[in-house]
């Protein structure tokens, strides 16, 4: 089993629409978690960061359910700007180790 | 403020070569580093970290190398590269948030 698990997609939604993303991890350890977001042939650029709370920022809200390993992104209104891959990201518990997801590609149409 | 500088952009190079990607980083003592690497259609790769000078960890048994000769510089290296060797290298350093910020990348081609 892959350590961070993302589904590829690609999602292809309508602008003004709602897209959620969910990534599985499989080190109950893991202690931190964050979305990346990557441009065509471009490097990964931090989206954001994901509590255990859940946090918001903008359009995008990140959660996280510690109990069943996973986390998710939600875009909300989608513009034509957020296409992109979005890369799921988990530290483990010894702090210098990020293991990344494959991605998960969106593609936001007119 | 801190900043990562990666080069060459793009890179090609014939089988059997050398290889040397470098990568320094300002603004910051002591940084965890790190070099991925991302293959054409998949995911990002751990290939080395460092948490400190002459410190390296290797994640995958490979035909690479990585030093750290200061600091705030991490080098990767091939003594011969092969096809495989192609795709697009990352250097990374962590934050003191735990996140980790990323290069502009060097595109390698292997011919």
């Amino acid at each position: 089993r892959k350590e961070v698990e993302q589904d590829p997609g690609p999602f292809n939604v309508p602008e003004g629409a709602t897209v959620a993303f969910n990534c599985t991890y499989s080190n109950s350890a893991s202690q931190s978690f964050f979305w990346y977001r990557q441009d065509c042939r471009k490097e990964p650029k931090l989206l954001m960061s994901v509590y255990s709370s859940g946090n918001e920022d903008g359009r995008f809200t990140a959660q996280l359910n510690g109990a069943s390993q996973y986390i998710s992104l939600l875009i909300r209104d989608s513009k034509l700007s957020d296409s992109a891959t979005y890369l799921c990201v988990v530290r483990e518990s010894s702090g210098d180790k990020l293991t990344f997801g494959t991605g998960t590609r969106l593609a936001v149409r007119p | 403020s801190q900043t990562i500088h990666q080069w060459p952009a793009t890179l090609v190079q014939p089988v059997g070569s050398p290889l040397s990607l470098e990568c320094t980083v300002e603004g910051t003592s002591n940084p965890n580093l790190y070099w991925y690497r991302q293959a054409a259609g998949r995911g990002l790769q751990l290939l080395f970290y460092s948490v400190g000078i002459g410190q390296i960890s290797s994640e995958v048994p490979q035909n690479l190398s990585a030093s750290r000769p200061q600091d705030r510089q991490f080098i990767l290296s091939s003594k011969k590269l092969l096809l495989s060797d192609s795709g697009f290298y990352l250097c990374a350093w962590k934050g003191t948030n735990t996140e980790a910020f990323f290069g502009q990348g060097t595109r390698l081609t292997v011919v």
